[in-house]
């Protein structure tokens, strides 16, 4: 049961260009939400979260964009980097009947090509 | 300052022994959560820890346990290991719990053979 689903496994982009990574879930239950970053060999990165009461985070050029009713959240990269290069997690948080979860989408990597 | 630390980095078991596996969070971090990850797939949740006293835990058979020490490192055990079990094991530590971003060590490699 994926509560937590990224759809793209990849995505490729220009350097300049804009880069939009999607992430649905199916909870309700979940009241935060966080993407990270991971390079090989690494652990992941925290990168930007959003709470349930808002609908936009902002931080330098990444921007976090929430819609509850749809269930879905985006990471927009402006403008997108070479360095930017690797696979970014969406993740999400909160309490049910076991405790507290945070559940990790599967991945999506992204390629920024200079 | 200091990440958060794992060890080992590597470990080869065989089928049906116990493993240990150790993890220091970032000084003054109070939580510290299990991750499973394993090709291809996100980091899966095992357990959160807060203050010495479990949060939360995912869906992983009773074989998976881990504790909290009042230095606020951690353990995650697992018994009688399977191959199935073979991945990286990730451990991440936040300030608080529930909403505090998490910051990841580079986890330790589990090849059960």
């Amino acid at each position: 049961d994926q509560q937590v689903k990224q759809n793209s496994p990849s995505l490729s982009v220009q350097e300049g260009r804009i880069s939009i990574l999607n992430c649905d879930y199916t909870n309700s239950m979940f009241d935060y939400f966080l993407w990270y970053k991971k390079y090989p060999a690494e652990g992941p990165t925290f990168l930007i979260s959003i709470s349930s009461i808002k609908d936009k985070n902002e931080d330098g050029r990444f921007t976090v964009f929430l819609n509850k009713s749809a269930k879905h959240l985006s990471l927009h990269i402006v403008p997108s980097q070479p360095g930017d290069s690797a696979v970014y997690f969406c993740a999400a948080s909160g309490q049910d009947t076991g405790g507290f979860k945070t559940i990790f989408g599967a991945g999506t990597r992204l390629f920024v090509k200079a | 300052d200091a990440g958060v630390t794992q060890s080992p980095t590597h470990l080869i078991k065989t089928r049906g022994q116990h493993v240990t596996l150790r993890c220091s969070p970032i000084s003054g971090h109070k939580s510290v959560s299990w991750y499973q990850q394993v090709l291809g797939q996100g980091p899966q949740f095992i357990f959160q820890y807060y203050e010495k006293e479990e949060r939360g835990r995912g869906n992983f058979p009773d074989r998976f346990s881990a504790r909290q020490f009042p230095n606020y490192s951690s353990e995650l055990n697992v018994n009688a290991l399977l191959l199935g079990d073979s991945a990286l094991y990730l451990c991440a530590s936040s300030l608080w719990s529930d909403t505090d971003e998490q910051y990841f060590g580079p986890g330790t490699r589990l090849t059960v053979t």
